[in-house]
């Protein structure tokens, strides 16, 4: 099992910029989430998705969207980047079912500048 | 907001030892997790520990809860270099639609020496 995939791994943008990061899961979880960490921030969650076609805001929403259009697949778009989006953005999934922990994939690290 | 806290910030200990990082929350909890990140990683799920449970344990992992003081503490014990990494407690608060969402602490670096 791959777990949670995040393509690309590595990003650097031009202020202004849009671009598209990419989350899939192959375990069949409900739930799904964007986090982003910063230096000395720990995570912070960006938005994140109860099932398939449903989103919500989390709690820096601001300045990111994100759709859910298939369950296995949650995508995060920054429509006009800026230098305060450089940052390191993990996604998650869980089954949706109490006490259960959730799965993270490996990060893409995305400089703006 | 940051939920969970931890501390210290730091600790660097010689392989054998324990090494002990505690986690400070402010509202009542559903569940707190513990999760390990190493370097350029994503993280990883080590243990979770319910509201009413005060105890558990998981290989050299043993996690306490205190509800009543609102903190939880993570041991390792016998460490090795390959525990080095960053831990993290996480808070599960929600309910409905917020349920199993996580709010993480900002982190203990652990830095086992050999």
């Amino acid at each position: 099992n791959a777990g949670v995939t995040q393509t690309p791994k590595f990003r650097v943008l031009k202020t202004g910029q849009s671009m598209t990061l990419l989350c899939a899961q192959d375990m069949n979880h409900e739930y799904m989430y964007w986090y982003r960490q910063d230096p000395g921030m720990g995570l912070r969650l960006i938005h994140y998705s109860v099932g398939e076609g449903t989103t919500a805001k989390g709690e820096v929403p601001d300045g990111y969207n994100v759709s859910r259009l298939k369950k296995q697949n949650f995508l995060l778009g920054l429509e006009s980047a800026a230098p305060s989006q450089t940052s390191v953005y993990f996604c998650a999934s869980n089954p949706g079912r109490a006490g259960q922990p959730q799965h993270f994939g490996d990060g893409t690290r995305l400089s703006i500048l | 907001s940051q939920q969970g806290e931890e501390d210290p910030q730091a600790l660097s200990i010689q392989e054998g030892e324990n090494a002990t990082m505690n986690c400070s929350y402010k509202t009542s909890i559903n569940n707190l997790q513990w999760y390990r990140q190493n370097s350029g990683r994503g993280l990883v799920h080590l243990i979770l520990i319910r509201s009413n449970e005060r105890e558990k344990h998981s290989g050299r992992l043993r996690v306490t809860l205190d509800t009543s003081k609102k903190s939880s503490s993570l041991l390792i014990t016998a460490s090795r270099a390959a525990d080095t990494a960053s831990y993290f407690c996480a808070t599960d608060v929600g309910s409905g639609a917020g349920s199993y969402q996580l709010t993480f602490g900002k982190g203990t670096k652990l830095s086992v020496i050999p």
